[in-house]
């Protein structure tokens, strides 16, 4: 079966920071790429990052850009999400998810969701 | 604030047919794949259609895709109570280099 677990969430306090895992399971990890999705609190989803499937490129939305690093240990078939420098803002449920493409931009989408882990910044 | 727009929310009466619009650019949907998710309450996204209109195996052929120059539809035929949720038009986007999600739609089975 196919699955997604993510870990790593909880609460901080702004200027903090907290590193999410995501371990995969039932598919060849470093086929394909992987993304963080967040959705804030009643609000919609957002892409945060995504990486490809060897790890040699990621990509970040501006709103993380600097303080958030995606990487990968095809080993391990685990995905990361470093967060520093950490807002209120950056308060959500964060997903990983598969994409179905070596590379995001492909436009198969994100077929595989984890159930998510909740990042709470406040002080 | 999302580059794709959708309408807050649309409804319909059960076996009816809803469409859910998504407006971009030719930087996201004009040059590049749209995808299209489910949200149902409290779960994680689902993805319905890849590549403009393509249905994932196990995804119900109630819903369809379709894409014409900066814009996108997602069209649920027969509508029925399990389809209420947050419906999200996405695409790459070539200026931002990374993926955008649109505002999401709430539909309302009445």
């Amino acid at each position: 079966e196919v699955q997604l677990l993510e870990s790593g969430g909880g609460l901080v306090q702004p200027g903090g920071s907290l590193r999410l895992s995501c371990a995969a399971s039932g598919f060849t990890f470093s086929s394909y790429a992987m993304s963080w999705v967040r959705q804030a609190p009643g609000k919609g989803l957002e892409w945060v990052s995504a990486i490809s499937g060897s790890g040699g490129s990621t990509y970040y939305a501006d709103s993380v850009k600097g303080r958030f690093t995606i990487s990968r240990d095809n080993s391990k078939n685990t995905l990361y999400l470093q967060m520093n420098s950490l807002r209120a803002e950056d308060t959500a449920v964060y997903y990983c998810a598969k994409n179905d493409g070596v590379v995001p931009a492909a436009g198969y989408g994100m077929d595989v969701w984890g159930q998510g882990t909740t990042v709470t910044v406040s002080s | 604030q999302s580059v794709l727009t959708q309408p807050p929310s649309v409804s319909e009466a059960p076996r009816q047919r809803v469409t859910i619009s998504c407006s971009g650019s030719s930087s996201n949907i004009g040059n590049n794949a749209v995808n299209w998710y489910q949200q149902l309450p409290g779960k994680a996204p689902k993805l319905l259609i890849y590549y403009d209109d393509l249905l994932p195996s196990g995804v119900s052929d109630r819903f369809s895709g379709s894409k014409s120059g900066t814009s996108a539809s997602l069209a649920i035929s027969g509508l029925q109570s399990e389809d209420e949720a947050d419906y999200y038009c996405a695409a790459w986007d070539d200026s931002l280099n990374g993926y955008v999600f649109g505002t999401g739609t709430k539909v309302t089975v009445l």
